[in-house]
């Protein structure tokens, strides 16, 4: 009963391919995320997404295309993959809402490793 | 903006004692949350407590509560009867009273718990 699941959790790739990373929730959450952890640990918002709709597009380069087919998955596509890609992505969903119910779960990550 | 400073780098806390993790925060917002994530060496964010900025009582979970001091702008963590099983990067996070919006993350404290 994963709540916020992401696949691969692991990806090995070469510059210049393109590739995707597929998030799914089952917590009913109408907002989903995407952030970026870098090798320093420091996690970083790149985009957000409610009812299927972009809400925050964080300066992230256009290589980079977030897709949300419904309220329970939002996919992130990369293109021409470059070395510096390399990192942990997490994807988050939270219900659309303040105070405590707007705490954000995320997913157990994306290690993306590009060669 | 809002800014979130985490100023331990590491810590190294003897088990069974009781940790203190800081926390200071910058923001002009009159309203926010305040949360709290652990990530273990497996790499999952695990959500962890939650304060509110109008919240009256500091807020409780189990062996977690959250040292609130709303005028010095700190939201520390406080661990009671450390466990072998806390040794993780804490995060703390803030986010602003908008919808959809986005957690903004200090850069973390690694907690080492020693036996």
């Amino acid at each position: 009963d994963t709540a916020v699941s992401q696949t691969p959790k692991y990806l090995v790739t070469q510059m210049g391919n393109d590739k995707s990373i597929k998030c799914e929730q089952n917590l009913g959450h109408d907002t989903m995320y995407w952030y970026k952890q870098d090798s320093k640990k420091f996690l970083k918002i790149m985009f957000s997404y409610n009812n299927k709709e972009l809400i925050i597009n964080e300066t992230v380069p256009n290589r980079f295309s977030p897709k949300s087919p419904d309220k329970a998955h939002l996919n992130l596509h990369i293109n021409s993959l470059e070395l510096g890609d390399s990192a942990v992505y997490f994807c988050a969903s939270s219900y659309n809402g303040q105070g405590a119910s707007s705490t954000q779960y995320f997913g157990p990550g994306t290690r993306l490793t590009v060669l | 903006a809002q800014k979130i400073t985490q100023t331990q780098p590491g810590m190294f806390v003897q088990e069974k004692e009781a940790v203190t993790l800081d926390c200071t925060y910058d923001t002009s917002d009159p309203s926010y949350g305040l949360f709290w994530y652990k990530q273990p060496s497996s790499g999952e964010m695990i959500f962890l407590i939650y304060q509110g900025s109008y919240d009256q009582q500091n807020a409780t979970e189990g062996r977690y509560s959250l040292n609130f001091q709303k005028a010095r702008k700190s939201a520390n963590l406080v661990i009671s009867a450390s466990q072998l099983g806390d040794s993780a990067m804490y995060f703390c996070a803030m986010r602003p009273p908008l919808l959809n919006e986005k957690l903004t993350f200090g850069t973390g404290t690694r907690l080492t718990i020693i036996p």
